[in-house]
């Protein structure tokens, strides 16, 4: 299993520019979400899946569109970048349901910066 | 979502025992206590969870006290690889998935 996979691992934005950044897994998880951690703090939840075509907000959800076509995919997408968003950005997955439900795997990020 | 209080920062002698203690006096009966970690630049991965009994895997062992208002992780045999953010994390195991709230945590630095 490859687990968790993100794309791209770094990106340079212009403000104004869009983009979107990828997520997948192949452990067929139920729940897939989309996490922000600025330098020094914690994980913030940005936009959650709880299943292929059910989306939600999180947290943050302000200037990121998500979409969930599939089990196997979750892309983030931003609208119109801001320095704001300057972030490292985590995508995760776990089971929906059960005692397995709140053990979540993480992808190795994405490194965004907006310019 | 119970709190937990956790140590800033702690040291640990490659090759011997870490042990990162974590509080959490108000946990209700329902709550799992997990622990997760961060290696610097990485995605947290999760370590081992559990409800009142001892646990271990592969990675840790999980020791709570009988009163559950306090937990323990083990790491028995620390590598510089461990050097890491360790957060423990209390909730209730709902059976549906949902947000993850990782507060400071406690940097562990193993040394040579």
């Amino acid at each position: 299993n490859a687990g968790v996979t993100q794309t791209p691992k770094f990106q340079v934005l212009k403000t104004g520019q869009s983009m979107t950044l990828q997520c997948a897994q192949d452990m067929n998880h139920e729940y897939m979400s989309w996490y922000r951690q600025d330098p020094g703090m914690g994980l913030r939840l940005i936009h959650y899946s709880v299943g292929a075509g059910i989306t939600d907000q999180g947290e943050v959800p302000n200037g990121y569109n998500v979409s969930r076509s599939t089990t196997e995919d979750f892309p983030l997408r931003l609208l119109s970048a801001a320095p704001s968003q300057t972030s490292v950005y985590f995508c995760a997955s776990s089971y929906g349901r059960g005692v397995r439900a709140d053990t979540q795997y993480f992808g190795p990020g994405t490194r965004l910066t907006v310019l | 979502d119970a709190k937990t209080t956790q140590p800033p920062s702690m040291d640990c002698a490659e090759g011997r025992a870490a042990n990162l203690p974590c509080n959490h006096s108000t946990i209700s009966g329902n709550e799992y206590v997990y622990w997760y970690r961060q290696i610097h630049s990485q995605g947290p991965q999760y370590i081992i969870h559990g409800l009142k009994n001892n646990e271990t895997n592969e990675m840790a062992s999980l020791i709570i006290t009988e009163d559950r208002k306090s937990s323990t992780l083990i790491l028995p045999h620390a590598t510089l690889r461990d050097t890491a953010v360790y957060y423990c994390i209390v909730r209730a195991t709902s059976g549906s998935a949902r947000q993850l709230t990782f507060g400071s945590g406690t940097q562990l630095t193993v040394l040579p």
